[in-house]
């Protein structure tokens, strides 16, 4: 089946350090990768994706790359902002533009 | 601001009754609109994809009888919990695919979500 996996548990972190949300997947066939980010109070908006192997998905300063050996898209950025905090979900396609999402990473930047 | 507007956000109903939650495309026309339920700690899980015009499409597990799916129009879904339990008590989003290329062709856009607590 398709399906996608988050690093469990909210993530801390002081302003201006590094952050990694890892995200795994399980899939039938190519699916295109994305990161979705909620923000308080708003709906989920797309802020990155990747549709082939290897391609880099990039914004607002975060990456992420498609890698098929490992399954993975693990999303970076090397400084954030109080302003990144939010939740943050990965997900996948699969058909007919269906979206299969991970639990979901709350990201809290301290001052 | 918001692309895709849902309503009620917060709504608290007795059970046995219905609720229906509305799911509004406000820039652009959506033939096709998707609905998921996030329960606490968990995933988004898509319940059904609802087409302009037709009946909606399921997912496997979802009941089809007693969440309601109507796709009247270009621009609105809606969503109608029958007969709800505490257990249907859930957090529930909707998104819309651009269709026509009035913001972005083919991207999805996510509502703000609705919260339903049943009592």
């Amino acid at each position: 089946g398709n399906s996608v996996t988050q690093m469990e548990g909210p993530v801390t972190l002081s302003e201006e350090a590094f952050l990694t949300i890892n995200c795994t997947y399980t899939a039938t066939g190519y699916p295109s990768l994305f990161w979705y980010v909620q923000y308080p109070g708003e709906g989920l908006q797309l802020l990155l994706k990747a549709t082939k192997a290897d391609d880099k998905g990039s914004n607002k300063g975060f990456e992420a790359t498609y890698r098929k050996e490992t399954t993975s898209f693990h999303l970076e950025k090397g400084s954030v902002q109080v302003s990144d905090s939010a939740v943050y979900f990965c997900a996948l396609s699969y058909g007919n533009n269906r979206l299969a999402f991970g639990k979901g990473n709350q990201v809290v930047v301290i001052p | 601001g918001a692309v895709v507007s849902q309503h009620p956000s917060r709504v608290i109903c007795k059970s046995g009754t219905s609720v229906k939650i509305e799911c509004r495309s406000l820039d652009f026309q959506a033939t096709t609109m998707f609905w998921y339920r996030q329960f606490p700690k968990q995933s988004l899980m898509l319940m059904a994809t609802s087409n302009e015009g037709s009946k909606a499409t399921y997912e496997q597990g979802v009941e089809k009888d007693k969440f309601l799916i109507n796709h009247a129009s270009l621009t609105l879904s809606t969503l109608t919990v029958t007969s709800a339990h505490p257990e249907d008590s859930s957090f529930y989003i909707c998104s819309a695919r651009d269709s026509t290329g009035a913001l972005a062709r083919d991207t999805i856009y996510f509502g703000e979500g609705s919260w339903l607590t049943v009592v």
